[in-house]
């Protein structure tokens, strides 16, 4: 079955720390999103791409990076730079516009 | 600009019909979404409008769209307790993205 994969499902990090969130989808999918949801605000655009090899900048890119080297794949990376990046984070992926397929999230916690 | 506005709370009791509702800003929206999350998920896409339509039924739900008043709404019919839920409003921006409103929590009383 097609899908998009999140992993891992919980995660921790220490302070000043780097740690990179997997987002793996295999329904062909051009398109890939990284949202971050913190309580009662919704969901918050991080970066976003539509083909392998370019991304762009959403809302709250600050203290985040990506890469996008293989279409199936689309990793965030938490930097040390973030200095609140205790949150629920969501990747999606779709095609042109017709909606977006979510992963199951991962949460990110700051010990 | 675009922003998405919902109510954040909803009570119902079960049997009864839910109606959800949702404002948008963008005029040029292609498409308008409803998505359902459950606690400690993803996002699951319920239901879309085109936005050439007034209204479009899918089961028990729904979807009424005033594209004068830039307003959306979801009514669920005979809700159960498996609906409980946070719901998502979406509208379609440039370049194929989504802006999401903050949600609305659904809980459905016995």
């Amino acid at each position: 079955d097609g899908g998009i994969t999140q992993s891992p499902k919980y995660l921790f990090r220490k302070e000043g720390q780097n740690v990179t969130l997997s987002c793996e989808q295999n329904l062909n999918h051009d398109a890939m999103y990284w949202y971050r949801q913190d309580p009662g605000q919704g969901l918050r655009l991080i970066y976003y791409s539509q083909i392998v090899n370019d991304f762009q900048k959403g809302d709250i890119a600050e203290g985040y990076s990506v890469s996008r080297e293989k279409k199936e794949s689309f990793p965030l990376t938490v930097t040390s730079a973030q200095k609140n990046p205790t949150a629920f984070y969501l990747c999606a992926s779709s095609r042109t516009d017709y909606g977006y397929t979510f992963g199951s999230g991962t949460r990110l916690t700051v010990v | 600009g675009e922003d998405v506005e919902q109510s954040l709370f909803l009570s119902v009791r079960e049997g009864d019909s839910s109606v959800i509702n949702c404002t948008y800003t963008d005029s040029s929206s292609t498409y308008l979404y409803w998505y359902k999350q459950e606690p400690g998920a993803g996002l699951q896409l319920l239901t879309y409008i085109f936005s050439n339509m007034d209204m479009k039924q899918d089961q028990r739900l729904t979807v009424l769209l005033n594209k004068k008043d830039k307003h959306l709404s979801l009514r669920i019919a005979d809700t159960q307790t498996g609906d409980s839920a946070i719901y998502f409003c979406a509208e379609s921006i440039r370049d194929y993205k989504l802006s999401f409103g903050a949600g609305t929590t659904v809980t459905v009383r016995a």
